[in-house]
């Protein structure tokens, strides 16, 4: 079963921290997704990848980065975290042709206090 | 600039009824359109992906149409169950938008009623 593996379900942490979001998938994907998800707002892109070591800045990137070493990982990283950046976290994966669909990991609910 | 959009944001119906999901996007230059379910606290499920040529897909007791002419997109639910409950997003991934990114809909949450 192919799956995109987010590494955390809940994760609080303390405002000021630096934050890491692991994301693995095992379905040879070339681009992966970072989204934020908050009521009313609806998806936010904020950071993508589309091969190895390449990464394009989403609508949101502000306050956050992204690291793909290995083109099955894709981390996002909240460098001081702030409590504006509590949120569900959701990770998502596709081919790089123009056909293909997004599979997505399970999310992760970020607390930040 | 792509926009997609989808009516009810909330539906609520007796088990059992057959119901309509509607999706409309404004630039029928697309790949495909994915539908997604999504329970409380949890990631997306892919439902079904229409591809710009198709017009149908179905998948158990769901069907989705689409007709790119029009911009629109319905996702047909057959016999409704409570265990159907569960918000709804539509995604369409455009031909003019940057790297394949695909823009989403805000959501139609439905509960069915036992």
């Amino acid at each position: 079963d192919v799956k995109v593996t987010q590494s955390s379900r809940y994760l609080v942490k303390r405002t000021g921290e630096k934050v890491f979001l692991e994301c693995v998938q095992d379905m040879d994907h070339e681009n992966m997704f970072w989204y934020r998800q908050d009521p009313g707002l609806g998806l936010r892109l904020i950071y993508f990848s589309y091969d190895v070591k390449m990464k394009e800045k989403g609508d949101i990137p502000e306050g956050y980065s992204v690291s793909r070493e290995k083109k099955e990982r894709f981390s996002l990283i909240l460098e001081s975290a702030s409590t504006n950046q509590t949120s569900m976290y959701l990770c998502a994966s596709s081919y790089s042709y123009k056909g293909s669909g997004y599979t997505f990991g399970s999310g992760t609910r970020l607390t930040v206090v | 600039k792509q926009e997609v959009t989808q009516i009810p944001a909330a539906l609520s119906v007796p088990e059992g009824e057959n119901l309509v999901l509607n999706c409309s996007f404004t630039d029928s230059a697309i790949y495909n359109l994915q539908w997604f379910r999504q329970d409380p606290g949890k990631g997306l499920t892919s439902l079904l992906l229409i591809q710009s040529s198709q017009r149908e897909q179905t998948s158990g007791r769901l069907n989705a149409s689409l007709d790119k002419s029009s911009g629109r997109s319905t996702l047909y639910i057959a016999a409704s169950q409570p265990g159907d409950s569960a918000t709804y997003l539509c995604a369409v991934r455009g031909v003019k938008t940057s790297y394949d990114k695909v823009i989403f809909g805000p959501g139609t949450s439905l509960s069915v009623i036992p």
